[in-house]
């Protein structure tokens, strides 16, 4: 079973700054099969990236995926007030698809 | 406009049952795996199980160990998830999702719905 590690725990940030969250599997794992979404106090999550880079419809371009290998990102280029939240990683191949313990990006 | 809503939560014993259901509109049910996702409470997010969209392939989280049934009626754009066996560890929200794929092995989960809470407790 793949294992992924988000890290920081929290993101401590002020709006307009630039926010960078990791997300590391416990093997080498396919570009293709890595997503991000975000979630909001009381709300479902909600699909931001795909295929490691690409954003889901209605999506931002702040909004920014990269990685490769074991080692994924996502970047937040200037943070709007509702982009505070918690990001989840997945990897979505096969079973299990295994979330990352999540990424809270909260207001400094 | 896609949409999920889910019903059947509620409190149940420990080893007691319960289903769960998922009803779908704005798309074409069958043409998409359907999964259920759970969160317990100030926790993270937990795949739970998987269907192809013709309900012919199933996948499960291995910590279920054979206590729920995913299933689904195409004819009826309906998504079901039987629990069985039930603990206080299975307390929390659960979740129906889309995936973007047919074949429930390789989708990410584009839609979901606002979930249905279920509590296990005596």
């Amino acid at each position: 079973e793949i294992v992924l590690t988000q890290s920081p725990g929290t993101l401590s940030l002020s709006p307009g700054e630039r926010a960078t969250l990791s997300c590391r599997a416990s093997q080498t794992i396919s570009s293709t099969y890595l997503a991000w979404y975000q979630q909001k106090p009381g709300q479902a999550p909600r699909l931001l990236i795909y295929g490691t880079s690409s954003r889901a419809t209605g999506i931002p371009d702040r909004f920014s995926g990269s990685g490769s290998g074991t080692d994924f990102t996502l970047t937040i280029s200037r943070l709007e007030p509702e982009d505070f939240a918690i990001y989840y990683c997945q990897h979505y191949s096969g079973s299990p698809k295994t979330f990352g313990q999540g990424t809270k990006v909260e207001i400094k | 406009d896609v949409q999920l809503m889910e019903s059947g939560g509620g409190l149940v014993q420990p080893g007691g049952s319960l289903r769960l259901s998922c009803a779908a509109s704005g798309f074409t049910f069958s043409s998409h795996a359907m999964s259920w996702a759970r969160q317990a409470a100030g926790k993270g997010l937990e795949w739970v199980s998987a269907t192809s969209g013709s309900g012919g392939r199933t996948y499960y989280a291995d910590s279920l160990k054979g206590r729920f049934t995913i299933s689904r009626d195409n004819s009826k754009s309906t998504l079901y998830l039987q629990m069985d066996s039930l603990r206080a560890e299975d307390t929390a929200i659960y979740y129906c999702v889309r995936q973007t794929d047919s074949g429930g092995y390789s989708g990410c989960f584009d839609y979901w719905g606002q979930g249905t809470l279920v509590t296990v407790s005596s």
